[in-house]
């Protein structure tokens, strides 16, 4: 069965500082892995995905994501935080194998951002 | 950019009561889905919807839950006697392929 693990529930970081979000997971074949965000009171946004392809995912924002399937990690990174970043971070899996990811996905337990000016 | 609508934002209901929740999913997706989020809690799975039948469904979307696509835009989810556990917040989500878009969700509340 497939499943994600954010090692952090909180990460505080100032603006102008680096963000690193920490993510593991298991899935007994080639996962496809996300990350999306959710603003207060907004709903969730696709961050960024990856599908087998190239192992570092470019994102919106400024985010990006390293697939290691050696650390089974998917962490999410950031060079210089924003006040705008401070949100709520889920990384998730597909549960279907195969082409199109349309079966069900399995979310992380969350991951606040906190940025202090 | 085209996105996920869902109506109402906020949905305050008795126990025992039936509510309907509403989406429009993207107008090119065929795969829809419901999600929930209990305060505190990781989002759930619910169901899934493709082709205009059920796909899969997890073991919370029981006999209470139903879903349709009544007239081929939207598509709602049922919940027919509320319980003040069924209290969440409630997403839809749409998908062609490659990933899955949400809508900003609706916030139901049983009391």
């Amino acid at each position: 069965a497939q499943s994600v693990t954010q090692l952090d529930s909180h990460v505080s970081v100032s603006e102008g500082t680096p963000v690193l979000l920490r993510c593991n997971y298991s899935s007994s074949y080639s996962p496809s892995l996300f990350w999306y965000v959710q603003h207060p009171n907004k709903g969730l946004q696709l961050l960024l995905k990856y599908t087998s392809a190239a192992t570092l995912v470019k994102g919106i924002n400024g985010f990006e994501a390293e697939f290691k399937k050696s650390e089974t990690s998917f962490h999410l990174t950031k060079p210089s935080a924003h006040m705008s970043d401070a949100a709520e971070y889920f990384c998730v899996v597909s549960a279907s194998h195969g082409s199109g990811n349309t079966g069900k996905l399995i979310f992380g337990q969350g991951t606040t951002l906190q940025v202090k000016p | 950019e085209p996105e996920v609508t869902q109506t109402p934002s906020h949905q305050v209901t008795q126990m025992g009561q039936e509510v309907i929740l509403r989406c429009v999913p993207i107008s090119n997706h065929l795969y829809f889905y419901w999600y929930r989020q209990i305060l505190g809690q990781k989002v759930e799975f619910l169901v899934s919807f493709y082709n205009n039948e059920i796909s899969e469904k997890s073991e919370i979307f029981d006999d209470q839950f139903s879903v349709e696509r009544p007239d081929g835009s939207n598509f709602t989810l049922k919940i027919r006697s509320t319980k003040l556990e069924d209290s969440a917040m409630y997403f839809c989500a749409s998908s062609e392929m490659g990933g899955q878009y949400f809508g900003p969700g609706t916030r139901l509340t049983v009391t």
